[in-house]
């Protein structure tokens, strides 16, 4: 089955800056990648997807990018601000079972 | 209003006691599944049902039992809770499994 490793665990940046955050898979069938956020107390919340004919994928400040030769992911938050803080959560799947990854604490200092 | 609805939110046992918990979608999809979070571990998925009357083992199923006898409805149930399985649960639906899972708002279960 799918394996999918998340990091770093917890994540501190500066108000301003850029976070990122990495996850490996290990069925190279996989073909799907999303990512949620969860804020504190509330339910998780699709924030970006790719799927894996394509390399890159931007939406305003959050962008995902997939290395399929590697198997690993990664989500890039730019000019972070305040509500960015959640728990953030990768996944991986190729048929009919999602994996999820540990999930990263992002915490945003002002 | 499109949603995911879970019941109950919040559930006191104790060991043994049989329990269900429910889930229904609004938004006709084909996909369901249940998934527990606990500290450190992410989600984890128990089991998810592509279509009616079709359920599947996720990864991890032991304890836990699901149906899907209508396309909205895929109830959770506990037949003799343990402690272990405290925790809180999410169930979700999607079109198909590559498509964004829209979450329930969670029940936080505790077994004594």
């Amino acid at each position: 089955g799918e394996n999918v490793e998340q990091h770093p665990s917890t994540l501190s940046v500066q108000e301003g800056d850029s976070a990122v955050i990495k996850c490996t898979y290990s069925d190279s069938a996989s073909n799907y990648f999303p990512w949620y956020k969860q804020e504190l107390g509330k339910r998780p919340q699709l924030i970006i997807d790719i799927r894996s004919n394509v390399g890159e994928k931007k939406d305003q400040r959050i962008a995902v990018t997939l290395n399929k030769t590697a198997k690993h992911f990664s989500l890039h938050i730019t000019e972070t601000q305040p509500e960015d803080s959640a728990v953030y959560f990768c996944a991986a799947t190729g048929d009919y079972k999602l994996s999820f990854g540990a999930g990263t604490t992002v915490t945003v200092r002002a | 209003e499109a949603q995911v609805t879970q019941n109950p939110r919040y559930l006191i046992t104790v060991t043994g006691k049989k329990l269900t918990v429910t889930c229904s979608q609004n938004m006709n999809h084909e996909y369901m599944s249940w998934y527990r979070q606990d500290p450190g571990l992410g989600l984890r998925q128990i089991y998810y049902s592509m279509n009616v009357e079709v359920t599947d083992k996720g990864d991890v199923p032991e304890g836990y039992k699901v149906s899907r006898k209508e396309k909205r409805n895929f109830p959770l149930i506990l037949e003799s809770p343990s402690p272990n399985q405290t925790s809180l649960y999410f169930c979700a639906s999607s079109l198909q499994t590559n498509h964004e899972q829209y979450f329930g708002p969670g029940t936080r279960l505790t077994v004594t």
